[in-house]
């Protein structure tokens, strides 16, 4: 079985920190995808990166940057200099090849509030 | 270029009745998903298409719950006899295909249901 865990139900922030989003995963496939899709209140699911297995490389893509660890089997986001428009939902979720076929299996979600 | 679509964006129907949800897939894409999200559920996967294969089904929670493709594009999911449960938002969701599995899906803007 797959599953994707968000501890965090909920954060809020002032503008222009930083913060970081949790993720930690359970797969008993050998190469999966990870992915994190931000939902913003218009509700459509915007994808933002996608981490193969294979790939521990980090990734920065201006103020979002993301930390994979298979140590740990985790997956962090952390967004840089936050901006109320980062206010959403954001999901991470899992894709494995075997166990999870063609399904992506979402976490919970972390509601991010970036306040002035 | 055009995204996925979904129609229609609300629909509210009492329940017993049947409801249909229909999504166009971004063009070319060949795999096209629905998933349910609910508050109780979360992101909740219910079925796959891929080219002319056939559906992975295993997410539909009940034998009041089909979709189909036609054409290769074009989808509908259709809810016979709904009930209260049923309500939630349904989004599609569509991607290329590899042989690896490295994809992304790129969401539609849903269509949000409430069974009175």
């Amino acid at each position: 079985a797959q599953k994707v865990t968000q501890a965090q139900t909920e954060i809020s922030v002032v503008e222009k920190e930083d913060v970081t989003l949790d993720c930690v995963y359970e797969t008993r496939d050998t190469t999966y995808y990870l992915f994190w899709y931000k939902q913003p209140p218009s509700g459509e699911l915007v994808f933002l990166i996608r981490r193969n297995s294979f790939d521990e490389q980090n990734e920065i893509s201006g103020r979002y940057s993301w930390n994979f660890q298979k140590s740990t089997s985790s997956f962090n986001f952390t967004i840089t200099a936050s901006q109320v428009v980062d206010s959403a939902v954001y999901f991470c979720a899992l894709r494995g090849i075997t166990g999870g076929g063609n399904k992506l299996t979402f976490g919970t979600g972390t509601q991010l509030k970036v306040e002035l | 270029g055009a995204g996925v679509s979904q129609s229609p964006s609300n629909k509210v129907t009492e329940k017993g009745k049947d409801v249909e949800l229909r999504c166009d897939p971004i063009s070319g894409h060949t795999a096209l998903y629905w998933y349910r999200q609910s508050l109780g559920q979360g992101l909740e996967f219910l079925i796959y298409f891929q080219g002319n294969s056939a559906p992975d089904k295993s997410g539909l929670p009940s034998d009041r719950f089909s979709a189909e493709r036609t054409g290769g594009s074009v989808s509908t999911l259709t809810i016979q006899r709904t009930q209260q449960e049923d309500s939630a938002v349904y989004l599609c969701a569509s991607s290329s295909f590899a042989e690896t599995g490295a994809y992304e899906q790129y969401f539609g803007p849903g269509t949000r249901l409430t069974v009175t």
